[in-house]
């Protein structure tokens, strides 16, 4: 079984401030790593993906996430967030499902409160 | 704007209806998914289809019933609901086994 633990459930920080969204997770299996944004009155959006390769991978608008395997981590950055960062934001592992696709299994979120 | 259609955006219905949500995509993905959210929680799995077969039924009650006519549509079909299965129900797709799934907008369900 795949368990997710994002260990904030609210981060509040100053617009243009660095920031950490925390996310370990844990499987006996081999994952494939996500973090989706939510915006209030939508749906789930991809922010970041590991497949496979390098350990860092960076979305398009100034975030990036490291897979750490000894760790067990995929924890999720930005340099300098802004006001519209304000969002939930979900960690999620998938496994592949015999039948096809894959399940995903979430974390219970971490609010981002940007503030000015 | 999202690649995966939701309709409709709201639906209100008493516990006696009738109703059906409906997904679409063009993408040619082969998997799709409903979850259900409640507030402020993350989604929970209900249905999986693959190639248009139902693989995985996370223990659903049978008053959601899913359908999905071709590899581009799914539907969810409601009746006799309960006034706790008012949530935000999303849809998602994805292309193959180890791709991330993408994910429409949802349908917020309220049950008087």
């Amino acid at each position: 079984a795949q368990s997710v633990t994002q260990l904030d459930s609210q981060v509040p920080v100053f617009e243009e401030a660095p920031v950490e969204l925390r996310c370990n997770y844990s499987s006996s299996v081999s994952v494939y790593l996500f973090w989706y944004v939510q915006y209030p009155n939508q749906g789930l959006q991809l922010l970041l993906k590991y497949l496979s390769g390098s350990t860092l991978v960076e979305s398009i608008n100034g975030f990036e996430a490291e897979f750490n395997k000894s760790q067990t981590s995929f924890h999720l950055r930005k340099p300098s967030v802004h006001i519209s960062d304000t969002a939930e934001y979900f960690c999620a592992v998938s496994v592949v499902l015999t039948g096809g696709g894959n399940k995903l299994t979430f974390g219970t979120g971490t609010q981002l409160k940007v503030e000015l | 704007d999202t690649e995966v259609t939701q309709t409709p955006k709201h639906l209100v219905m008493g516990m006696t209806n009738k109703k059906s949500l409906k997904c679409e995509q063009h993408m040619g993905h082969r998997a799709m998914y409903w979850y259900k959210q409640k507030a402020k929680k993350p989604p929970e799995l209900m249905f999986v289809y693959s190639y248009e077969k139902l693989s995985i039924n996370e223990s659903v009650p049978s008053r959601f019933s899913p359908e999905c006519p071709n590899s581009s549509l799914l539907n969810l079909h409601l009746h006799a609901l309960q006034p706790e299965d008012s949530a935000l129900y999303l849809c998602a797709s994805s292309q193959d086994r180890a791709q991330p799934q993408h994910f429409g907008d949802g349908t917020r369900l309220s049950i008087l």
